[in-house]
């Protein structure tokens, strides 16, 4: 069975500095994994998908990174802004179609 | 695309009642999905749908719980007996394959 872990669960950072977010997967056969964020009351955007024949995917200020053989996915936000301050989510799908497994998330927020 | 539409947004309601969600995915997607999201935790998987037919459901979903989605269009997602237990935000996607896309959310609230 599947398990996705984010740590830290919550991490606070003024305003210009770069956001690591870490999310780790037990199993490796995955078939893509997904970025989302999630603002207080309000459901899910996704962010970024990487496919797993991908090592990464950039966005903008965001960039992912996946290596399936060390269970690990990162999400690099540049330059951080007061805007950013969410819960960060990442899921992993085992075959397309299927349903996502998701994180605990990580709670950001970017200090003015 | 008006994306991914939950009804209603919030739901309070006494222990014991039936409630019923109502979720429209964007118009071209055959894949629909429903999670549960308690506070300060992920979602969790709870049943899909490819089209019309129910592929798969969670352990979570206890007989209490019932989806449907007729004519592979709107689902709707009841729960029968509310318990407290039942208060959390529930999450509707869809999915042309790959990516799912989510709605606002419905939160209930069981007092």
């Amino acid at each position: 069975k599947q398990e996705v872990t984010q740590i830290p669960a919550a991490l606070s950072v003024p305003e210009g500095e770069n956001l690591v977010l870490n999310c780790s997967f037990t199993d490796s056969a995955i078939y893509n994994l997904q970025w989302f964020r999630q603002d207080p009351g309000k459901g899910l955007t996704s962010l970024l998908l990487i496919q797993s024949s991908q090592r990464e995917q950039t966005s903008g200020r965001l960039n992912a990174s996946l290596d399936k053989s060390s269970g690990r996915s990162t999400l690099y936000i540049a330059a951080s802004q007061p805007g950013d301050s969410a819960t960060y989510l990442c899921a992993s799908i085992k075959a397309a179609g299927n349903k996502l497994t998701f994180g605990g998330g990580t709670r950001v927020l970017v200090k003015p | 695309d008006t994306g991914v539409s939950q009804d209603p947004r919030h739901k309070i309601t006494k222990r014991g009642q039936n409630v019923t969600f109502r979720c429209d995915p964007i118009s071209e997607h055959n894949r629909l999905y429903w999670y549960r999201q308690t506070l300060g935790q992920g979602p969790e998987f709870l049943t899909y749908f490819q089209n019309e037919a129910q592929l798969e459901k969670s352990r979570l979903l206890s007989d209490r719980f019932s989806a449907e989605r007729p004519k592979g269009s709107f689902s709707t997602l009841e729960i029968q007996r509310t318990e407290q237990g039942d208060s959390a935000m529930y999450l509707c996607a869809s999915s042309p394959l790959y990516e799912q896309y989510f709605g606002p959310g419905t939160r209930l609230t069981v007092t």
